[in-house]
């Protein structure tokens, strides 16, 4: 059971490239979850989605794009990479679409992305 | 809206030395609580969380946590502390109300162990 698989687990891009971090998991989890998590600032929520073809905005979403065409994965995709989007990405899944905490989080390992 | 402060960024203790890792939150109701690890290179594990009831849980590796609604308090112990204990440490809140509401996470607490 791999639970949830980021890929790939490191990136280097310049400025203005553009290039899609995946989220896969197998434990038929609605809910879905992409975080950054920069130095002193804990993990922020960019989007997130409670099921397929449903996704939504969290705090930090400007710059992101995603989509979620099957429960199984949930893409995240930068347009054009700034050097402000250097950070470590974590996807996030759990079982229940409802208010936040009747499930804890599954974590991936992360992406670590870094913009020249 | 919920936040969390953890006012520790970086607390270092000798080995079988206990631990207390800080967390208050704000939210206007009875929160979900959790802690996390985070061990370098690694996402996050779940160590423990409060719903309701008992107001101290027991989570893995020999951590408990109390809730304590009167100090808006979650904060994480561990009464012998082993070298593989050194991670960072992450508090979060989750509300109860709404569809698919967010988890917020405070800014972490690093632990180093010293032997």
């Amino acid at each position: 059971n791999a639970g949830v698989t980021q890929t790939p687990k490191f990136q280097v891009l310049k400025t203005g490239q553009s290039m899609t971090l995946q989220c896969a998991q197998d434990m038929n989890h609605e809910y879905m979850s992409w975080y950054r998590q920069d130095p002193g600032m804990g993990l922020r929520l960019i989007h997130y989605s409670v099921g397929a073809g449903i996704t939504d905005q969290g705090e930090v979403p400007n710059g992101y794009n995603v989509s979620r065409s099957t429960t199984e994965d949930f893409p995240l995709r930068l347009l054009s990479a700034a050097p402000s989007q250097t950070s470590v990405y974590f996807c996030a899944t759990r079982p229940g679409t409802g208010g936040a905490g009747n499930q804890p989080q599954h974590f991936g390992d992360g992406t670590r992305l870094s913009i020249l | 809206a919920q936040s969390v402060t953890q006012p520790d960024i970086h607390i270092t203790v000798s080995e079988g030395a206990s631990l207390e890792l800080r967390c208050n939150y704000s939210y206007g109701a009875t929160p979900y609580l959790f802690w996390y690890v985070q061990s370098p290179g690694q996402g996050l594990q779940l160590l423990l969380k409060y719903f309701s009831g008992d107001t101290l849980v027991q989570g893995i590796k020999g951590f408990e946590a109390e809730f304590k609604r009167s100090q808006s308090s979650f904060n994480l112990r561990k009464p012998s502390v082993h070298w593989s204990d050194a991670a960072e440490y992450f508090c979060a809140v989750g509300a109860r109300a709404g569809t698919a509401s967010k988890l917020t996470f405070g800014t972490g607490t690093r632990l180093q162990v010293t032997l």
